[in-house]
């Protein structure tokens, strides 16, 4: 079974800084997708990224990025210039054929950004 | 992106009663559908997956008799807890897929269940 690990229960970050997530996985498949979700206290999972694991390129949306290391079963995600409403619980997911495109998310971690 | 409606959003119920929780795809077909149970301050564990027409496939640990679900239609799920105990208490949430594998899955808003 896939498992993945997020290692960093909580982060904090100063408005308009950078921070980055991390995420490893473990996985045998060759293909298989990656996700960020940000969930608020409103608990609705909001997709922040996706990646897929046939691309080299790393993926960017806007102020969000990840770095992804196939070979070392990593993907964190870097928040760019970090704003109050992007405080909020981020998972870290996998999904592959394999597991019938279900997702497999990480523990989670605690994003607080403060003024 | 697309729209899953999940309903209802609270629900408080009485043990030993049973409950229906409604999850519905409304401008896709949804040929699969998962059901996610999310505990306090915890991460989501997937339940069981469900496609159009067929059984459900439930994880290791979730008792099919207790948590019933119907996907009955391309565009509707039902999980329903029955007979329903306080430990069952927590947030469920769906998500929904039209089974193509490069498309990502959409989540309904969730559903606290509080049972007393």
């Amino acid at each position: 079974a896939q498992t993945v690990t997020q290692s960093q229960p909580e982060m904090s970050v100063q408005e308009a800084e950078t921070v980055t997530l991390s995420c490893t996985y473990d996985t045998s498949e060759s293909d298989y997708y990656l996700f960020w979700y940000k969930q608020p206290p409103s608990r609705q999972m909001i997709l922040v990224i996706r990646q897929e694991a046939y691309k080299q390129q790393n993926a960017t949306e806007n102020r969000f990025s990840v770095n992804f290391q196939k070979a070392a079963k990593s993907f964190s995600l870097k928040i760019s210039d970090s704003q109050l409403g992007d405080a909020a619980m981020y998972f870290c997911a996998y999904r592959s054929a394999a597991s019938g495109y279900a997702l497999n998310f990480g523990k989670g971690t605690s994003l607080l950004v403060t003024p | 992106g697309a729209v899953v409606s999940q309903h209802p959003s609270r629900v408080i119920c009485k043990s030993g009663t049973s409950v229906k929780i409604e999850c519905r795809s409304l401008d896709f077909q949804a040929t699969t559908m998962f059901w996610y149970r999310q505990f306090p301050k915890q991460s989501l564990m997937l339940m069981a997956t469900s496609n159009e027409g067929s059984k459900a496939t439930y994880e290791q640990g979730v008792e099919k008799d207790k948590f019933l679900i119907n996907h009955a239609s391309l565009t509707l799920s039902t999980l329903t807890v029955t007979s329903a105990h306080p430990e069952d208490s927590s947030f469920y949430i769906c998500s929904a897929s039209d089974g193509q594998s490069n498309t990502e899955a959409f989540f309904g808003q969730g559903t606290r269940l509080t049972v007393v």
